[in-house]
């Protein structure tokens, strides 16, 4: 079966711009969460939904907010950026949520702020 | 402060040696994560648990609720299990993540 699929792989964008990424779970999968990997802070999480619904949430700032529709692929959007956004955007897909048997994680978007 | 403590953060070993990984956290939690990152950024899960030991091929993972404490062992270790490995830990519907454990296995 196809894996978890994140677009676009690489992004540069300009302070102050926002962006937009994509990811499509594995098939059946209705959650989907998201990462944010820093040298520095290492592995975050940004937020996770479930059925088009936001169920739990990180702490990172209002400018961090997502989406998922309703065939549950998500997008998550960053508005504003700022050069410390830099850094490897994960998502994972799976069954039943963050508490359950284990999830699939996507090969990330690498995002640059310049 | 990172509530999820990992050792050692590097680790060098000869092929074929016994790896073990730690990791420590503070509070109550439903769950523990030990996932699998190669070079490049792929992650893959590895396991889950909540009690006791789960084994999958070369790889054991066990935790102590108790004593908080989880533990990654590698048996016969081969250069293709270079990778950072990384604990974490579910608790109140987030995911915590230890820094990482960078493994790098000489032929």
């Amino acid at each position: 079966k196809a894996g978890v699929t994140q677009t676009p792989r690489y992004l540069i964008k300009t302070r102050g711009q926002q962006v937009t990424l994509s990811c499509s779970p594995i098939s059946g999968h209705r959650s989907v969460s998201w990462y944010q990997q820093t040298p520095g802070q290492g592995l975050q999480f940004l937020f996770e939904y479930f059925s088009e619904t936001q169920r739990n949430k990180g702490n990172f700032p209002g400018r961090f907010s997502g989406r998922q529709f309703s065939n549950s692929r998500s997008e998550m959007n960053v508005s504003t950026l700022e050069l410390g956004d830099s850094a490897l955007y994960l998502c994972a897909s799976s069954l039943a949520g963050v508490r359950g048997s284990g999830y699939t994680f996507g090969s990330g978007t690498r995002l640059t702020v310049v | 402060k990172n509530e999820v403590e990992q050792s050692p953060q590097n680790l060098t070993a000869q092929e074929g040696e016994f790896i073990t990984i730690n990791c420590s956290y503070s509070v109550g939690i439903s769950a523990l994560h030990w996932l699998q990152q190669h070079p490049g950024g792929g992650i893959v899960s590895l396991f889950m648990l909540s009690s006791g030991k789960k084994k999958h091929g070369r790889l054991i993972a066990t935790i102590n609720i108790q004593e908080k404490h989880s533990s990654l062992h590698i048996t016969a270790s081969h250069p293709r299990d270079s990778a950072v490995y990384i604990c974490a830990e579910n608790r109140d519907d987030k995911i915590i993540f230890g820094k990482g454990t960078r493994l790098h296995i000489l032929p």
